[in-house]
């Protein structure tokens, strides 16, 4: 089945203990993303990477750090988490607009992050 | 930075009834597409319509879009519980990183 796999799905940590949330995808996407979901503010992209070894900022991108070094895996790292990072993550991805037309993103289900 | 708004933040109606959410936005777009959101669970794309489009239909969708007013609307027909989720509008106006934008949302409660 053609999906975007999140872990964790759920956690609570402590702030400063550095977490790493991992993304994989089995479409052979070349765009993946992620985004952090919370109320009144919507989904606000961290940091995109439009292929293998290239990854850029989005709109909220203070206090993470991503990588992609293969195609399939795009995991977010929060070297030391603090309190307004307690949100909903999510990770997509997509065909490049070069190869479809067009940007439609695939989520994973989403993880939840509680840093106290 | 949010391009797409939602209008209204949150509906409910009965079962059987069309429900109507609009979206405006800011900037010029290639195309803008409607994704739905379960209660907490990673969004799913429904439907998209290009810039040089006025109106789409996917089974009980429908989708217009106006680029002079800049706005677009998505209308369910003969709703069902099952279609008791958040929808949100997201924007792809050809920025770098192929980035979508995406409004904040509307709360849809279809009551049986």
């Amino acid at each position: 089945e053609a999906q975007v796999t999140q872990n964790p799905r759920y956690l609570i940590t402590v702030t400063g203990k550095k977490l790493t949330v991992t993304c994989s995808q089995n479409m052979n996407h070349e765009y993946m993303s992620w985004y952090r979901q919370d109320p009144g503010l919507g989904l606000r992209q961290i940091y995109y990477s439009m292929n293998v070894e290239v990854t850029d900022k989005g709109d909220v991108p203070e206090g993470y750090k991503v990588s992609r070094k293969e195609k399939r895996n795009f995991p977010l790292i929060l070297e030391s988490p603090s309190p307004n990072q307690t949100s909903l993550y999510f990770c997509a991805s997509s065909l490049s607009r070069e190869q479809s037309g067009a940007n439609v993103l695939t989520f994973g289900a989403g993880s939840r992050l509680t840093v106290l | 930075s949010q391009q797409g708004e939602e209008d209204p933040q949150a509906l409910s109606i009965q079962e059987g009834e069309n429900a109507t959410m609009n979206c405006s936005y800011k900037t010029s777009i290639n195309n803008l597409q409607w994704y739905r959101q379960n209660s907490g669970r990673g969004l799913v794309h429904l439907i998209l319509i290009r810039s040089n489009e006025r109106e789409k239909h996917s089974g009980r969708l429908r989708v217009t879009l106006d680029t002079s007013k800049k706005s677009s609307s998505l209308l369910i027909t003969a709703s069902r519980a099952a279609d008791t989720a958040s929808y949100f509008c997201a924007t792809d106006g050809n920025n770098a990183g192929n980035m979508l934008t995406f409004g904040g949302g509307t709360r849809l409660m279809v009551k049986p």
